[in-house]
């Protein structure tokens, strides 16, 4: 299957500190990237929908101005959570849709953030 | 919500047949069935996916009934490695539609 990656695995922030994420689609062009979130014994809630070059489409109840989504080309998207708060502690996930089959989502290993 | 039924918890011997079921009675004609699974601490990974016909790949085979409203999994010689959060999925395939809207999936757990 294809290969999605995040950078960083892990972080520790401050509250107050904004924290970015990177997910990258390492053999293929990813159209359409997804990012969520996992708290912990619970399943993936679906945060928001990005298409390369466009303005990401965000679910019902997340802020668009504290997590913040680029996705400036078919391999990157970026999610910076700003100003964060103990609470954003969480095991965040994307995943990317595209290249071969075109129809079928790969996730990225996740990036565990805990905000003291 | 999710669109899907699954027990939350299933027990394997290791080296026997996983047989996970699904139930999708709301499911459309333009919607597909995925499965994929979560190891602890890691993302989903994806296992396999059908319409009508029953699939099978190099990881599991999928049985999916004629009328559609139901599925199985089927991991037909489980390891310790299985054990993890298995999730069906039902969504639409094709251009910008359908995101992944995950369930509670079931848990399964191999034994020695």
């Amino acid at each position: 299957g294809a290969v999605v990656s995040q950078h960083p695995s892990r972080v520790i922030c401050k509250s107050g500190t904004s924290v970015k994420i990177e997910c990258r689609s390492l053999d293929f062009q990813a159209t359409t990237m997804f990012w969520y979130r996992q708290f912990p014994k619970q399943s993936l809630m679906l945060m928001a929908t990005s298409n390369e070059g466009s303005k990401a489409t965000y679910e019902q109840g997340v802020e668009k101005d504290k997590f913040l989504i680029n996705h400036a080309s078919l391999t990157l998207s970026t999610l910076t959570v700003t100003s964060a708060h103990p609470e954003d502690s969480s095991f965040y996930i994307c995943s990317a849709r595209g290249g071969m089959s075109t129809d079928t989502q790969y996730f990225g290993p996740g990036t565990r953030l805990t905000v003291l | 919500d999710a669109k899907t039924t699954q027990p939350p918890s299933m027990d394997c011997a290791e080296g026997r047949a996983a047989n996970l079921p699904c139930n999708h009675s709301t499911i459309s004609g333009n919607e597909y069935v995925y499965w994929y699974r979560q190891i602890h601490s890691q993302g989903p990974q994806y296992i396999i996916h059908g319409l009508k016909n029953n699939e099978t790949n190099e990881m599991a085979s999928l049985i999916i009934t004629e009328d559609r409203k139901s599925s199985t999994l089927i991991l037909p010689h489980a390891t310790l490695r299985d054990t993890a959060v298995y999730y069906c999925i039902v969504r639409v395939s094709g251009g910008s539609q359908g995101n992944l809207i995950f369930g509670k999936g079931t848990k399964l757990s191999v034994k020695p």
